[in-house]
């Protein structure tokens, strides 16, 4: 199956301070990624969409100067999580699919601890 | 909008028996996609199997297989022959067809295969 890899996979941050976290497809051109956000025992929150070249779909209640989201290749997305604070703690998942494709090809996640 | 439900937060079976996680979904669509995925400890996301709503036969992966009530909106999972490695959370979802939609997510359920 296609392989999406997310960096890092994990990191700590001091409040106020921003943390970017890449999501790569390494063999196959992801025109569309998709972020989610995770709580513990909790399931997949979607928070949007981007495909590649245009501006990100923010879902309903998710801050989009928070969460700043550039898709600007074909196997390359960021998530840039600005001044960052202890509540933006969480696990964090992408996910990517090819034009027209109904499967996506998740990351391992990355988890950002806010201190 | 989709709604996926999952009843069951958590479940158990014996090592080598049968287990049945059951998922329900609303929607108004004709044209969809159903799957299970799993995610284990690690939390890396992984594709059990999936469903094409347009497909009358009950999609089946080894010792995964689905019971798909298209009329009642129901998408059952069964796992025969339990083994220690499908300890994990499952995930039932909903994606709309036409492409590099978005996944729609149920709560999840927790499975422990007890020894």
């Amino acid at each position: 199956g296609a392989v999406v890899s997310q960096h890092p996979s994990w990191v700590i941050c001091k409040s106020g301070t921003s943390v970017k976290i890449e999501c790569r497809s390494l063999d196959f051109q992801a025109t569309t990624m998709f972020w989610y956000r995770q709580f513990p025992k909790q399931s997949l929150m979607l928070m949007a969409t981007s495909n590649e070249g245009s501006k990100a779909t923010y879902e309903q209640g998710v801050e989009k100067d928070k969460f700043l989201i550039n898709h600007a290749s074909l196997t390359l997305s960021t998530l840039t999580v600005t001044s960052a604070h202890p509540e933006d703690s969480s696990f964090y998942i992408c996910s990517a699919s090819s034009s027209g494709g109904y499967e996506q090809f998740f990351g391992p996640g990355t988890r950002l601890t806010v201190l | 909008a989709q709604t996926v439900t999952q009843s069951q937060p958590e479940m158990s079976v014996q090592e080598a028996e049968t287990v049945t996680l059951s998922c329900t979904y609303d929607t108004s669509e004709n044209n969809y996609y159903l799957f299970w995925y799993k995610q284990p400890p690690s939390r890396q996301m992984i594709l059990v199997i999936r469903q094409e709503a347009y497909k009358q036969q009950n999609a089946t992966e080894n010792r995964f297989s689905v019971n798909f009530q298209k009329a009642a909106k129901s998408f059952s999972l069964k796992i025969s022959d339990s083994q220690l490695g499908d300890t994990a959370m499952y995930f039932c979802a909903f994606m709309k067809g036409g492409g590099s939609e978005k996944l729609v997510f149920g709560k999840g359920t927790k499975l422990t295969v007890n020894p």
